[in-house]
Formats: C-alpha cells, structure tokens, sequence
C-alpha cells in the first residue's frame, strides 16, 4: 500500500548521540518536509526538499541535517541530540506540480534525557 | 514572506452545535486552501480543500467558505459529534512558501 513511513515511532536516548530518524514514502512524490510539532501544538517547518539532491532549511532553527539521495527516502539527523531537541517529528510528502496536498507519516517521538 | 493567522486557538461547543475556524493571510497569490485534521495521537490529515476560483465547498457536515478579497478562509462544521474533537489546522500555499496555522483545538461537550 503506497503510504508514507516513519521510524523510529519512538526513541529515548542520552544527550550528546547522534540519531537518525528516518522516512521514506512508496507514492513517488517529489517534495518532501519534516515538521516538529510538541503533541496538539503548531507545526513547525525545519526542513524540505523538492526533489533528490535538493534540501532547503525551513522557518524553525534546527540543529539537525537532511539528504535526499533518493526520491523515496529523505532522513533527518542530528549530530549531537539535546534535551531541547524531545519532541515529535512528522515527515510529510506531496506531489510536484499543483495543490500540495501533504500526506503525512506517523512521526517519531523522541525524548532526549 | 506568507503570514497567516489562525483564531480562535480553542473552541468548545455543544454536540449538535456548529463551530467556525478563520484563518487569515497575507500572500495575494496564495491559491489552494485546505484544513486538516489531527486526533489526539494521530497524524494531520486533509479533510477539506478550496481552490482559489471557488467560494464555497462543502462535504457533508464540514465546508470551507474563501473571502480572497479580504484574505480569508473558514472551515465551518454543523451538527458537531464527539469524534469532531481534534485539532485542526489551515494550511497556505503561497507564491513561495507553505505555511499552516497556529492550530485550533476543538472539544465537543456532549
């Protein structure tokens, strides 16, 4: 089934390990987006990408990195995780061309101690 | 670059009730305007959309009304359920930017 998928769905690790979260989404759509959003809150834009080999940072300052090798996959990293970095991620992806209808995954809690 | 304002941040109504979300922008190129929908645990999901050259949509008991002369946008929802208990969220797509509002969290008394 053609769908969009996180992993981890949940993460606790110590302060200063890198991490990666991934995602990767079967529906061969073009532009890809990590949001951070705290449970119920706003969603905040920290990076996208419209195509492989294009990355761009978004409105919220993020310590993190992304890559885009491949169409179907675009994993976000941090290099040294913090207690300010516990939150949910979502990855979201959407067609190139027209209305950007964004189908988001199940996101990845990670907790930060 | 794109702003957009979304009121009121909590909503609590009657079952049966309506409820309305406004969602307010700057950009004048902003041409498609959907809401999504976000349970509690869950992820967004659409649930509605407008394009730029329409008024007015409607699926069953949710509709979205566009004022583009004044910027706007409102999702309205009639005959409220308990399963309409979520936070919603607009959504802008602009010249350059993609933006979502600030959320609305709306709790369905019964």
């Amino acid at each position: 089934e053609a769908d969009i998928y996180q992993t981890p769905r949940y993460l606790v690790i110590g302060t200063g390990k890198k991490i990666t979260l991934e995602c990767s989404q079967t529906m061969g759509h073009d532009k890809m987006y990590w949001y951070q959003q705290d449970p119920g809150m706003e969603l905040h834009l920290i990076h996208y990408s419209y195509g492989v080999n294009s990355t761009e940072k978004g409105d919220l300052s993020s310590e993190s990195t992304v890559s885009r090798i491949r169409t179907e996959h675009f994993p976000l990293t941090l290099e040294s995780a913090r207690p300010s970095h516990t939150s949910q991620y979502l990855c979201a992806s959407s067609e190139g061309s027209g209305a950007n209808v964004l189908t988001f995954g199940a996101g990845s809690r990670l907790t930060v101690l | 670059g794109e702003n957009v304002e979304q009121h009121p941040s909590t909503l609590s109504v009657q079952e049966g009730d309506s409820a309305v979300i406004k969602c307010t922008y700057s950009d004048s190129a902003s041409n498609y305007f959907p809401w999504y929908k976000q349970e509690l645990g869950k992820r967004p999901q659409l649930i509605i959309d407008i394009r730029s050259n329409v008024g007015e949509k409607k699926d069953q008991r949710i509709a979205v009304t566009l004022n583009k002369t004044a910027k706007h946008f409102s999702l309205h929802i009639t005959e409220t359920q308990p399963e309409d208990s979520a936070v919603y969220f607009c959504f802008i797509q602009g010249a350059q930017k993609l933006v979502f509002g600030q959320g609305t969290r709306l709790t369905i008394n019964p």
